[in-house]
């Protein structure tokens, strides 16, 4: 299966842009890369997916890199409830969802 | 919509006790999903159905551990016996099938297994 790679970790301010970065090296023409976020003591919430354009929501954007080995999740402007741990996903052209440790986001005020 | 039910919320039992977990996808949704969390093995898929049909339990992580979907509305995880290395949060999801289709997710079942 097609791993993805995240940091453990991140911080940001309060208010200022959140780029998370995921490497997936070994992705496949037909994964999808999904992001799902887990606030705590809730179960996880769906962000954003993409194959292989960017894509925008109310949510979030998605950057997805050219040769598709790499893909930034964008929040525009964080707040603390976008304090969670942020999982990103490849399918492999089903619809089975592996999590990782995901990064895990501080919003600092 | 209500979001996807799931009950108990809560679960105390004793080992070697037998323990139902329930779930109600969101209705139209033909895809459901049973999930693990611990400290030690972060989130897992335990088993999902399309259309009521068990299309992958490899996750399952044995013979004590059973899923069904009778009907569309409907689906149970029983544990029988119960051990304390099962206590965990355990979720369900539904969706439309698909590999681009986003799963909502249930807000758990906390189970402690003492």
């Amino acid at each position: 299966d097609a791993k993805t790679t995240q940091p453990n970790s991140m911080e940001s301010n309060e208010e200022e842009p959140v780029h998370l970065p995921c490497n997936h090296s070994t992705i496949s023409g037909t994964d999808y890369i999904h992001w799902y976020r887990q606030l705590p003591s809730q179960g996880p919430e769906y962000v954003i997916h993409g194959l292989t354009s960017n894509v925008n929501n109310r949510m979030a954007s998605l950057a997805i890199a050219e040769d598709r080995k790499s893909s930034t999740l964008i929040l525009h402007r964080a707040t603390l409830r976008d304090a969670a741990v942020y999982y990103c996903i490849l399918t492999f052209g089903n619809e089975k969802l592996t999590f990782g440790t995901g990064t895990r986001l501080t919003i600092i005020p | 919509d209500a979001g996807v039910i799931q009950s108990p919320r809560h679960e105390v039992t004793e080992m070697g006790q037998e323990v139902t977990l329930r779930c109600k996808p969101i209705s139209g949704h033909n895809s459901l999903f049973w999930y693990r969390q611990t400290m030690m093995r972060g989130l897992e898929l335990l088993i999902y159905f399309n259309n009521n049909v068990p299309i992958d339990d490899s996750g399952m992580p044995e013979d004590r551990f059973s899923a069904k979907m009778p009907n569309a509305s409907f689906s149970t995880l029983k544990i029988q016996p119960s051990e304390p290395r099962d206590s965990a949060v355990y979720f369900c999801a539904s969706s439309l099938s698909g590999a681009g289709n986003e799963q909502f997710f249930g807000p758990g079942t906390r189970l402690t297994v003492l």
